[in-house]
């Protein structure tokens, strides 16, 4: 089983739909859980940190649910500019591991 | 602004020849940076953790003499790929944590690498 799964997709959605990203790892002694963005032959970008309590930032909603060990990023009111592979990315002590990415397309 | 600074961007080199990718933290001094190495559509693949002053830690399955890293200093890091070869050819990527953001990693921009 590997270490972080996430869903290839690719999702393709209209603008403006709502669309939910999954992600499940398999140690529970994690400690940190982000979401990262990563375009087209770019490096990744923190898009942002998940936490249990759940984390809002705009449209963007990511929450953790360590019982059931994974973590969900929801996009809402989809963007043209949302369009790119986003990575569930774990901690482990001083390891980071990252899922394979889960790209999304959004059309006009 | 970015933290971190990779060089160069893209290189194209011919199979057999030695490329050097640098990995420069800007801002702050980091004692342990990361190379990843990521193959189309899929994710990025830990390579080894590069230390400062001491040697670098490969994964397993990383050839340690054909993918050399030397840190000798607290803002430098490079990753030599030695008689590259086709199957070399992929996006290099560096990260590195600054000390007063966490565990939030910070990646340069990447190394696209191309053997022919």
């Amino acid at each position: 089983r590997k270490e972080v799964e996430q869903d290839p997709g690719p999702f393709n959605v209209p603008e403006g739909a709502t669309v939910a990203f999954n992600c499940t790892y398999s140690n529970s002694a994690s400690q940190s859980f982000f979401w990262y963005r990563q375009d087209c032959r770019k490096e990744p970008k923190l898009l942002m940190s998940v936490y249990s309590s759940g984390n809002e930032d705009g449209r963007f909603t990511a929450q953790l649910n360590r019982a059931s060990q994974y973590i969900s990023l929801l996009i809402r009111d989809s963007k043209l500019s949302d369009s790119a592979t986003y990575l569930c990315v774990v901690i482990e002590g001083f390891k980071t591991i990252f899922g394979a990415g889960t790209r999304l397309f959004v059309k006009a | 602004g970015a933290v971190v600074s990779q060089h160069p961007s893209r290189v194209i080199c011919k199979s057999g020849t030695s490329v050097k990718i640098e990995c420069r933290s800007l801002d702050f001094q980091a004692t342990t940076m990361f190379w990843y190495r990521q193959f189309p559509k899929q994710s990025l693949m830990l390579m080894a953790t590069s230390n400062e002053g001491s040697k670098a830690t490969y994964e397993q399955g990383v050839e340690k003499d054909k993918f050399l890293i030397n840190h000798a200093s607290l803002t430098l890091s490079t990753l030599t790929v030695t008689s590259a070869h086709p199957e070399d050819s992929s996006f290099y990527i560096c990260s590195a944590f600054p000390p007063d953001r966490g565990t939030e990693a910070f990646f340069g921009q990447g190394t696209r690498l191309t053997v022919v």
